[in-house]
């Protein structure tokens, strides 16, 4: 089963942008990539989604190159309030069987 | 808007019992998946639901199983529980099957004694 990889961790200042790197080698043809971010303790909140190309929406945008091997999430002007981790979630479908998987996670710091 | 509600919030059970979780999706959702989040994991899906029917299937022990019901909420049901399914259960539901975008719920934290 292919790892879908991420950071460990990145330390942004407040203001900055960040952008967040997600591997998914293994990606199913006809599937999109979806971006969650979780506090402790609660369920992932949705950020963003897309299949190729940019998507943007009013809180992040998602670079996704043609080859969709990988796809970055771009969170503009970072506030402290968006301190969590990150997760990148792709469809795999190794040997026929469909599975979702989530990346390894990205903890963000966000400092004053 | 409303959101993916799950109950309960909060379940202990000691092993070898057993439990039923419940996930009550957003209106007009057709689609349930379940996943398991153990203490500093990542979200590991176990199985989903569209239309009622199981779609795809994870990392489920054979002695979980789950189902969809008539009104599309869902139930997984857990036997002969072990200390390793202590855990936050999340379930998500989003329109339409595998394309949708997935909204979780605020997940039922079990814990096996």
């Amino acid at each position: 089963l292919a790892k879908t990889t991420q950071p460990i961790s990145m330390d942004s200042y407040e203001g900055q942008e960040v952008n967040i790197t997600c591997s998914h080698n293994n990606i199913a043809t006809n599937d999109y990539i979806t971006w969650y971010q979780q506090f402790p303790s609660q369920g992932p909140r949705f950020i963003i989604q897309g299949y190729k190309t940019k998507v943007t929406n009013e809180v992040a945008s998602l670079f996704i190159p043609a080859d969709r091997k990988s796809s970055t999430l771009s969170l503009p002007r970072v506030s402290l309030s968006d301190t969590a981790v990150y997760y990148c979630l792709v469809g795999d479908n190794p040997s026929g069987t469909y599975k979702y998987i989530f990346g390894t996670g990205t903890r963000l710091k966000v400092l004053a | 808007a409303a959101g993916v509600i799950q109950s309960p919030r909060h379940l202990i059970k000691e092993k070898r019992e057993t439990a039923t979780l419940k996930c009550y999706p957003i209106p007009r959702h057709d689609t349930v998946y379940w996943y398991q989040q153990g203490p500093g994991q990542d979200p590991q899906f176990l199985i989903s639901f569209y239309e009622k029917m199981q779609s795809d299937k994870g990392s489920i022990p054979d002695r979980f199983s789950a189902q969809q019901f008539s009104d599309y909420h869902s139930e997984l049901n857990m036997s002969s529980l072990e200390l390793g399914d202590s855990a936050l259960y999340f379930c998500a539901s989003s329109l339409g099957g595998r394309a949708g975008e997935q909204y979780f719920g605020p997940g039922t934290r079990l814990t096996v004694t």
